[in-house]
């Protein structure tokens, strides 16, 4: 069973508020993600990291930022949040080298931006 | 670049067997996978495939050929909770989704 926790659950804000998501995984794993979901669609790579002190943006361009900077921890940011950004947002880790088996991912996190 | 094709939607029977395709295109590849994602929940792993070939695991198998960029689910013995999205998903350094596959699961 994969230890990764996410919240808020849901968070329903007004547009331009600026807004944290917090991610957390307790298996130590080296490689964390951040995706972006509409109902629907496919889930597309807005940022990822290797490791501490390590970020990437990912295939679909993004208006947050993220921070590594604990193993643990991978907190996703919007400065000023739009109803653009309304989506779900799932955080994502994986072992490092040596196992590219699988990503276990969290429960994800539900935006609503009015 | 990543491109991903799988079907829209599938419609099969309690009990039955289906087959869910996946077609790729990309630029480096470094193993597929499928995952099962239940409406408004995360993906869950299902399978991967990194060597030509069939990977059984219980009702689930996946099969993949590289030279043609073809990957298949196959799920037997189909039981109600199998409704959801199948994603299809390959890997270079990142992983890249395809837009999945709705099986509904009829009695």
């Amino acid at each position: 069973e994969a230890d990764i926790y996410q919240t808020p659950r849901y968070l329903v804000i007004g547009t331009g508020k600026k807004i944290t998501l917090e991610c957390s995984q307790t298996m130590g794993h080296d490689k964390m993600y951040w995706y972006q979901q509409d109902p629907g669609m496919e889930l597309h790579l807005i940022h990822y990291s290797y490791g501490v002190n390590s970020t990437e943006k990912g295939d679909l361009s993004s208006e947050s930022t993220v921070s590594r900077i604990r193993t643990e921890h991978f907190p996703l940011t919007l400065e000023s949040a739009r109803p653009s950004h309304t989506s779900q947002y799932l955080c994502a880790s994986s072992p490092g080298q040596g196992d590219l088996k699988t990503q276990y991912f969290g429960p994800g996190t539900r935006l609503l931006v009015l | 670049g990543q491109n991903i094709d799988q079907p829209t939607e599938m419609t099969a029977t309690e009990g039955a067997i289906v087959q869910i395709n996946c077609t790729y295109q990309t630029s480096g590849f470094n193993g597929l996978f499928w995952y099962q994602q239940h409406a408004g929940e995360a993906p869950t792993f299902l399978s991967y495939n990194v060597l030509d070939g069939l990977e059984e695991k219980g009702r689930f198998s996946s099969f993949l050929s590289r030279s043609k960029g073809y990957s298949y689910l196959l799920l037997k013995e189909l039981q109600m909770k199998d409704s959801a999205s199948y994603l299809c998903a390959v890997r270079n350094s990142t992983l890249t989704f395809g837009k999945g596959t709705m099986l509904l699961v009829s009695p």
